[in-house]
């Protein structure tokens, strides 16, 4: 079946530290992979996502690569601020199950001045 | 521009109530979804609709009912209201399958007491 893990957080990182999300995938065939943002009080919205295997997505400094080998996703930022403080969901979606989203648990991430 | 809206925002109501949860999009969509959004569980797929008149069951439908009657709107209903239904709900919509991102409502905030 299709699934998604993330790191569990939260995650608490000083401004301007280095940011990585581990995201890795369960699926079968060729999934399109997402990575979501919901700040407090909002839906989820689009931040970056990537279609086939090492395609890079990138979003106001985010980036991600799709790695097939060893089935991840992760999400990388070099210089963190504190407006990035959000709750990210790694997602994937396959053709194999329609439009379906397949969601991760979500990771909390607090940068501080 | 075009969006996606949910009403209420929030909403308390009693169990064994009947409650009705909004959710209307201008993006001309024919791909709508309801989620709902608990700690340590993500986002959970509940109905999904492909297009008029077509509704689905997702991972957790049990004790939810959707109808489609036209391309904006898939209005979510608990038939019986429950407090393990308290949670916040996501309606989303993309525009086809695949690679296509959903794009996510604000949200709304169900406390059944």
């Amino acid at each position: 079946g299709n699934s998604v893990t993330q790191m569990e957080g939260p995650v608490t990182l000083s401004e301007e530290a280095f940011l990585t999300i581990n995201c890795t995938y369960t699926a079968t065939g060729y999934p399109s992979l997402f990575w979501y943002v919901q700040y407090p009080g909002e839906g989820l919205q689009l931040l970056l996502k990537a279609t086939k295997a090492d395609d890079k997505g990138s979003n106001k400094g985010f980036e991600a690569t799709y790695r097939k080998e060893t089935t991840s996703f992760h999400l990388e930022k070099g210089s963190v601020q504190v407006s990035d403080s959000a709750v990210y969901f790694c997602a994937l979606t396959n053709s194999n199950t329609g439009n379906q989203f397949y969601f991760g648990t979500g990771t909390s991430l607090t940068v501080i001045p | 521009d075009a969006e996606i809206t949910q009403s209420p925002r929030h909403k308390i109501t009693e169990t064994g109530r009947q409650v009705t949860l909004a959710c209307h999009q201008t993006w001309n969509h024919n791909n709508m979804f309801w989620y709902r959004q608990d700690l340590g569980h993500g986002l959970r797929l509940i109905h999904y609709s492909y297009g008029v008149q077509d509704t689905n069951k997702g991972e957790v439908s049990d004790g939810y009912s959707v109808s489609r009657s036209n391309t904006e709107d898939l209005p979510l209903t608990l038939e019986s209201a429950a407090s393990s239904q308290t949670s916040v709900y996501f309606c989303a919509s993309s525009e086809g399958t695949g690679v296509y991102e959903q794009y996510f409502g604000p949200g709304t905030r169900l406390t059944v007491t």
